[in-house]
């Protein structure tokens, strides 16, 4: 079974400076995709980086990245230069790539920008 | 128009009553996925299906049932509603060719009273 873990329910950060949201994940597949997903306060889920277990460089996407650490098994999302539209819940989730391909979330992290 | 539509948005019920959500999609995906969504815990699976016949149940099926009418259609009802199934729920769609092109819907808050 695949298991997400975000261990910081909330993170409060300056305007500007970087913040990294940290995620580990669990699982015994050898082939799964990471993904990092931001839910502002209206509700939708707006899809932000992916990370393939096969990828050798860590994912970006604009002020985006994924820090993807295999042995560690961590996928951590970094903001630069962080702005007050960042303020949202962000959820870690996962997929295997082979067999029953289902996205499983991790419980969130609410982050506050401040002025 | 948006590529997932979720019907209704919001829609409060009292317990007991049957309710159906229903999800459309314009992605030409071939899975489909209902997710519940309460605060602290994440999206849980409630059900997904790869095609029109193959419907699966996900973690947290118990108290709901589905319908995949059309490629383009996944309907999550709730037989008899209660109110610790009040929840924000999500449609999502994905293409077996592009794993990583998950889409969801815009959510709707369902409230049982």
């Amino acid at each position: 079974a695949q298991k997400i873990t975000q261990t910081q329910p909330g993170m409060f950060v300056q305007e500007k400076e970087a913040v990294t949201l940290d995620c580990t994940y669990d699982t015994s597949d050898q082939s799964y995709g990471l993904f990092w997903y931001k839910q502002p306060s209206s509700g939708e889920m707006i899809f932000l980086i992916y990370q393939g277990s096969y990828d050798e460089q860590n994912a970006t996407e604009g002020r985006y990245s994924l820090n993807f650490q295999k042995a560690r098994k961590s996928a951590n999302l970094v903001i630069s230069a962080s702005q007050l539209g960042d303020s949202a819940m962000y959820f870690c989730a996962m997929t295997q790539l082979q067999g029953a391909q289902k996205l499983v979330f991790g419980q969130g992290t609410r982050l506050t920008i401040n002025p | 128009d948006a590529d997932v539509t979720q019907t209704p948005r919001n829609r409060i019920t009292k317990t007991g009553k049957r309710i159906m959500l229903e999800c459309s999609q314009t992605k030409g995906h071939d899975r489909m996925y209902w997710y519940r969504q309460d605060p602290g815990l994440g999206l849980r699976l409630i059900y997904y299906s790869f095609d029109v016949k193959d419907i699966n149940k996900g973690e947290i099926s118990d108290g709901y049932s589905v319908s995949r009418q059309a490629q383009a259609k996944f309907s999550l009802s709730l037989e008899s509603a209660i109110p610790n199934q009040t929840a924000l729920y999500f449609c999502a769609t994905s293409d077996r060719d592009r794993l990583y092109g998950y889409t969801f819907g815009s959510g709707t808050r369902l409230t049982v009273v």
